[in-house]
């Protein structure tokens, strides 16, 4: 069956600290990879997709970035947080043969002071 | 730009009662899900709909997939407290590969 990872799961750091998530994927190959960002208690904002190794779509323009070194790993990055980047952040992988699910990781949640 | 309009934003009923949840946008969607979210967790599937005009059910929640696929609409049934909860719908656009975006989201208290 397939699992999703992502870490850490909590994150305090400062304004200008750099930052990596990381998420991998195991049971299935070729995913759908996807990153979101959630305020509380509200929607999901979608930050990068990658359909593919090496293939990323941005969403938002913004200090972060995303990286998919191995077919099954999605990372996100930044050089330098911001205030703003806080949030709660989702690493999720898709299904594209039945309901198109998406299937989420754990989440981090990011707080920059 | 696509986006989808949710609404309401925020829901509190007594249990009982029943509830619509509105997900719209201008452009028309390949196919639609909804997603139900609890604290500090990701959203779980509840149903894609991918035909215009489609009415799906499960249990007391009925879903409705409008005519020219630019709309949607959750209904629920009678709510009970186990109901509450964040919803959100969640649209893929043609031409648009693997982007999938979500609404706001609606976030529902059911109170006993």
């Amino acid at each position: 069956s397939q699992t999703i990872h992502q870490w850490p799961a909590t994150l305090v750091q400062p304004v200008g600290s750099p930052l990596s998530l990381e998420c991998t994927v195991e049971g299935t190959s070729n995913p759908n990879l996807y990153w979101y960002r959630q305020a509380a208690g509200r929607g999901l904002q979608l930050l990068f997709y990658s359909v593919g190794i090496g293939q990323i779509s941005s969403e938002v323009p913004q200090n972060l970035s995303a990286s998919r070194p191995q077919d099954r790993q999605f990372i996100l990055s930044s050089k330098k947080l911001l205030l703003s980047d806080s949030g709660f952040y989702l690493c999720a992988w898709r299904e594209l043969v039945n309901t198109g699910e998406l299937f989420f990781g754990e989440g981090s949640r990011l707080t920059v002071l | 730009t696509q986006l989808l309009e949710q609404s309401p934003q925020f829901l509190s009923i007594q249990e009982g009662e029943n509830l619509t949840v509105y997900c719209n946008s201008s452009s028309v969607f390949s196919s639609l899900q909804w997603y139900r979210q609890e604290p500090g967790e990701g959203p779980v599937l509840l149903v894609t709909v991918v035909t215009g005009g489609e009415v799906k059910k499960l249990k007391r929640l009925t879903f409705q997939f409008g005519d020219a696929r630019k709309d949607s609409s959750l209904h629920i049934t009678a709510a009970q407290t186990g109901d509450t909860g964040l919803y959100l719908c969640a649209g893929q656009f043609y031409n648009q590969g693997g982007k999938l975006i979500f609404g706001q989201g609606t976030e529902l208290s059911v109170k006993p």
